[in-house]
């Protein structure tokens, strides 16, 4: 069975280009999480969806930051214009919905995409 | 003060030591735990889920302290490949919602 994959693996923008990241998770599971790791800081959450819906976006830094779930299959994060600040690697994670009573299901990450703005 | 915080480390120990880590956390309410994994530049894979009364997978063992909210990891015999970030995840939320990462510890075992 096919992992969690992102798109680009790599990416380097100019400060004030847009960059449009893609995440495509394990078949059939309802969440769809996105998360940052800056440099020298902890992995951060950003948003979650559930199918095509926002659950939680309480973790997007700004208004350039705009993540959408077209279908509730893949995922972009789309950052305009792109800042400094922005560089980091950003992880997209997948789970199933938990199964009845359960709190939580493990969370299958993607290699990330590792974007630097100059 | 961070929501989940760790000793950074670096842990350089020896093949075949025991070493272990620890980890706190800020949010009583927290209800979930547990220890991913990260190599070098790849992504964070779940190492084990920590229950209350402590669980064990081989040589890995969880500890969980709600009184004092710590969570521990204890890796025993240790291996040339366990060596890796370790990062203490704690979910928050009675969902599968939002999980916080601790920054993570680094493990290094030399021969």
């Amino acid at each position: 069975e096919a992992g969690v994959t992102q798109f680009p693996s790599h990416s380097v923008i100019e400060k004030g280009q847009t960059v449009t990241l893609r995440c495509d998770p394990i078949s059939g599971h309802d969440n769809l999480y996105w998360y940052r790791r800056v440099m020298g800081k902890e992995i951060k959450f950003l948003l979650h969806f559930v199918k095509e819906s926002k659950q939680d976006e309480s973790g997007m830094p700004n208004n350039r930051f705009l993540a959408e779930r077209t279908g509730g299959t893949y995922s972009t994060l789309k950052v305009q214009p792109a800042e400094l600040e922005d560089s980091g690697v950003y992880f997209c994670a997948s789970s199933p919905q938990p199964s009845a009573g359960g709190l939580y299901n493990e969370q299958f990450f993607g290699p990330g995409t590792r974007l630097t703005v100059l | 003060r961070k929501e989940v915080e760790q000793d950074p480390g670096p842990f350089n120990v020896p093949e075949g030591a025991t070493v272990a880590f620890n980890c706190t956390y800020s949010n009583s309410a927290s209800q979930s735990f547990f220890w991913y994994r990260q190599d070098c530049r790849k992504e964070p894979k779940l190492l084990m889920s920590v229950y209350s009364s402590g669980n064990e997978d081989g040589r890995f063992t969880a500890q969980l302290n709600r009184a004092s909210q710590y969570i521990s990891l204890l890796i025993r015999d240790s291996k040339l490949s366990d060596s890796a970030t370790y990062l203490c995840v704690v979910n928050a939320y009675s969902s599968a919602s939002k999980i916080i990462f601790g920054s993570g510890t680094r493990l290094s075992i030399r021969p």
